[in-house]
């Protein structure tokens, strides 16, 4: 079946580490995102890409990196210039051709002990 | 910032309809309104859409006004997996970064026997 996989499902992280969590989807979608979640809160864009080679900069971005070096996967490493990365990590993918909704991955819950 | 306005939560009786009302008074002519629902530690599911007319499918019916500045989501019979944080969105339905969701906190829906 077509879908979005997220991995691990749960990480633990020590400070000053950097982290890399997975996204591949075999939906052939052409763009890709990277959400965080804090607790009792929405979801807040990191980075997005539309297009192999190419992504941008979304609202906190900041401490985040990215590569999209084939369509099916969208990796997000969390390096240690993020101050507070303990959150729940959504991706999701979507055709950028028409009015289709977005398809979301199951999550990856990152602690730092 | 979210351009959607939803109530914090809201309950229903099992076996029941569930009204969720979003407003969005600044929604433009090309712009879709978007449900999607995320139960707790899950990635948000794809619920349905609209631009103008009402629309129907498995899942509910999305009721939107003349007017388009409100709608109301229709789960028809409420059941307790019902239970669920739902997010109302309005973006634009193709490309580019305008077709990113900007999720808001959403309207809590707690099913009870």
């Amino acid at each position: 079946d077509g879908g979005i996989t997220q991995s691990p499902k749960y990480l633990f992280r020590k400070e000053g580490q950097n982290v890399t969590l997975s996204c591949e989807q075999n939906l052939n979608h052409d763009a890709m995102y990277w959400y965080r979640q804090d607790p009792g809160q929405g979801l807040r864009l990191i980075y997005y890409s539309q297009i192999v080679n190419d992504f941008q900069k979304g609202d906190i971005a900041e401490g985040y990196s990215v590569s999209r070096e084939k369509k099916e996967s969208f990796p997000l490493t969390v390096t240690s210039a993020q101050k507070n990365p303990t959150a729940f990590y959504l991706c999701a993918s979507r055709m950028t051709r028409g009015s289709y909704g977005y398809t979301f991955g199951s999550g990856t819950r990152l602690t730092v002990v | 910032d979210a351009k959607t306005t939803q109530p914090p939560s809201m309950d229903c009786a099992e076996g029941r309809a569930a009204n969720l009302p979003c407003n969005h008074s600044t929604i433009s002519g090309n712009e879709y309104v978007y449900w999607y629902r995320q139960i707790h530690s899950q990635g948000p599911q794809y619920i349905i859409h609209g631009l103008k007319n009402n629309e129907t499918n498995e899942m509910a019916s999305l009721i939107i006004t003349e007017d388009r500045k409100s709608s109301t989501l229709i789960l028809p019979h409420a059941t307790l997996r019902d239970t669920a944080v739902y997010y109302c969105i309005v973006r634009e339905g193709y490309g580019g970064s305008q077709g990113n969701l900007i999720f808001g906190k959403g309207t809590k829906l707690s099913v009870k026997p």
